[in-house]
Order: C-alpha cells, then sequence, then structure tokens
C-alpha cells in the first residue's frame, strides 16, 4: 500500500522556473526522504529530513516538512532541462517496518 | 554509479516460467530491498532482507521469493510468471536494518518482459 502520495502527478515549467511538489503521508513517520529518477534509471536519494526538522535546503533543493498536516514539499529552484524527471517522496510505513515505501511520484519536465 | 549491482539488465521470458534476478549490494550494506516498478502501481516494495534474514515483507506475491546469501548477494525468484508481471525490479542497499534513517542507493533494475 502507498503511505505517500505526490501531488502533481505531472509538472512542466520553463528553465529558469521554480518547480514546487507535495507529499501527502498517513502516519506518523520518522523520517522522509527525496529522491530522483531519471526514465527507466535507479533512483538517486536527494535529501533526508527528519521528523523533528522544518525546513532542509541542499543546493537549489530545499525540502519542508509539516508533521501536523503530514506533509512535505520539495522545491527546485532555478530549474534546469537536466532536472527532467520523476521525483518521489519515501517514508516508512509502520506496517512495512524498516523498509521505505514510496509514492507515485511527480514527473517533472523542464523544457529550454 | 551506486555501488548496487543488478544483473541482468533485461529479461524477456514466457508466461508460466521462472527467472531469478541478482543483487550485489554496496559494499558493506547490510541490507537489501527489492521494489517492483510498474506504470500503473508505481514503487512497491517487495521486501528487505538483512544480514541474511528476512527483515520485512511488502506487497510480495506467494509466487515470488528472495533469499539473502552469506556474501550479503541477493536473489529474487518469480516464478509462474504472468503478463502483468512484467515491470521495472529494483533492489537498493543500506548500511543497516532500518532504511528511513539513511539514503537508500538503487541499483539501475533488471526490466523484466513477460510474454
Amino acid at each position: 500500500s502507498q503511505q505517500g502520495e505526490e501531488d502533481p502527478q505531472a509538472l512542466s515549467i520553463q528553465e529558469g522556473e521554480n518547480a514546487t511538489m507535495n507529499c501527502s503521508y498517513k502516519t506518523s513517520i520518522n523520517n522522509l526522504q527525496w529522491y530522483r529518477q531519471n526514465s527507466g534509471r535507479g533512483l538517486v536519494h536527494l535529501i533526508l529530513i527528519r521528523s523533528n526538522e522544518r525546513e532542509k535546503h541542499s543546493g537549489r533543493l530545499r525540502v519542508t516538512l509539516d508533521t501536523s498536516k503530514k506533509s512535505s514539499s520539495l522545491l527546485i529552484t532555478a530549474s534546469r532541462a537536466a532536472d527532467t524527471a520523476s521525483y518521489f517522496c519515501a517514508t516508512d510505513a509502520w506496517q512495512a517496518g524498516t523498509a521505505l515505501i514510496f509514492g507515485k511520484g511527480t514527473t517533472l519536465s523542464v523544457s529550454s | 554509479d551506486s555501488g548496487v549491482t543488478q544483473t541482468p539488465k533485461h529479461l524477456i521470458t514466457a508466461t508460466g516460467q521462472r527467472v531469478t534476478l541478482r543483487c550485489s549490494p554496496r559494499s558493506g550494506d547490510l541490507s537489501v530491498y527489492w521494489y517492483q516498478q510498474s506504470l500503473d502501481q508505481g514503487l512497491q516494495f517487495l521486501i528487505q532482507y538483512y544480514n541474511g534474514e528476512e527483515r520485512a515483507k511488502g506487497n510480495i506475491l506467494e509466487r515470488f521469493s528472495a533469499q539473502q546469501f552469506p556474501d550479503l548477494h541477493s536473489e529474487l525468484n518469480l516464478s509462474s510468471l504472468e503478463l502483468g508481471d512484467s515491470a521495472l525490479y529494483f533492489c537498493a542497499s543500506t548500511p543497516t536494518g532500518t532504511g528511513i534513517n539513511t539514503e537508500a542507493f538503487f541499483g539501475q533494475g533488471t526490466r523484466l518482459t513477460v510474454v
């Protein structure tokens, strides 16, 4: 079963614009991670935010976490064509124990 | 390069057949996770092994099984294959048994096509 749900499912923007993706989850979490997947390739870790953190930055990435709303957002600033990929949030899930459970992802398309 | 190796990269087989997918985790990582990615179901967690023992189970069908060997490589066995089993199968590894506390490293996947 899915723990996280990303929104929107697809996003198309121009180079230089900012891209915001949201993730909502159902149960309490310890941490939340964001991953990126280029078409048909393996997932690559972007950032991990712990449940006691509200915001975290990594380069052009900014992640927020609101545990009261059970939601997180990923902001990519000044998007580039190379940012075109699918983005997934991942959380732990009580039923699955220690494994990462992924949402269905947001497909981002950045055109030049 | 994530350090996680999956073989084969592509596999085409017929319905009813059995296949074995192999995963070598990053050096030093004790946990291996298997995921199935299809267009309609997204990325589904199948099973986790930690240091040779099953640690967590997700949406794994009874026709599927996995194991982790003493050298920590893992194999996912898929039997009585159906058309709907066509998907990308990923393995990931982490140093410990608690995946969420650290980043997971993913292999490039095995694309399985059942015809």
